[in-house]
């Protein structure tokens, strides 16, 4: 069955700090894999997606993700988090570039700390 | 470009009334748009596939008559809440895939019901 997971539901980090939040997915054919974010009460920003070629993506706002498949990951980082990164970030992925349905993350809501 | 935007961002409606939630790409044609739901706190769960010009498709669990769907337009699909109950009240939120890109589908910045 297709999922998508993502282990930790609520992560606190220190305004600075790096950061990496966690995605591991199950899918039958090639993911396509994307990074969004929601602030509360909107809707959905894209900050990322991975289709093919170099496995390392590059987004907005300073965040990047690797794409890992022997290990059916991709992870979101960002070297140095602003408070204005508190936010839900959802890991998803779909069939054909996205051009179909994508199937979501739980989510995991990042606190930052002054 | 690929602006997608629903109305209303809120609505509050009492039990047993419809609502209708537009979404809109506004500088594209879509041919295909998905409803998402989310309830608070957790994620969002695709509903149904819109196509322009044909039924919807709903996923599983998905009640079809409670959730009306329609795409009559290549820029405009409608979601109604039918005889909207207190457990309707959820964020919903839609997805438009642009017909001319090999892109992935934008969305919408989302409709919070409230049934009261």
């Amino acid at each position: 069955a297709q999922s998508v997971t993502q282990p930790d539901i609520h992560i606190t980090v220190s305004e600075g700090a790096s950061l990496e939040l966690r995605c591991n997915y199950s899918y039958g054919a090639t993911p396509y894999l994307f990074w969004y974010v929601q602030s509360p009460g909107q809707g959905l920003q894209l900050l990322l997606k991975y289709f093919s070629g170099d496995t390392l993506v590059q987004g907005i706002k300073g965040f990047e993700a690797e794409f890992k498949r022997s290990q059916s990951s991709f992870n979101l980082r960002k070297p140095s988090v602003h408070w204005s990164d508190a936010a839900e970030y959802f890991c998803a992925v779909g069939a054909y570039g996205g051009y179909n349905k994508l199937i979501f993350g739980a989510g995991t809501r990042l606190a930052v700390h002054p | 470009g690929a602006v997608v935007s629903q109305h209303p961002s809120w609505v509050i409606c009492k039990s047993g009334t419809s609502v209708k939630i537009e979404c809109r790409s506004l500088d594209f044609q879509a041919t295909t748009m998905f409803w998402y739901r989310q309830f608070p706190k957790q994620s969002l769960m695709l509903m149904a596939t819109s196509n322009e010009g044909s039924k919807a498709t709903y996923e599983q669990g998905v009640e079809k008559d409670k959730f009306l769907i329609n795409h009559a337009s290549l820029t405009l699909s409608t979601l109604t809440v039918t005889s909207a109950h207190p457990e309707d009240s959820s964020f919903y939120i839609c997805s438009a895939r642009n017909r001319e890109e090999n892109t992935e589908a934008f969305f919408g910045q989302g409709t919070r019901l409230t049934v009261v």
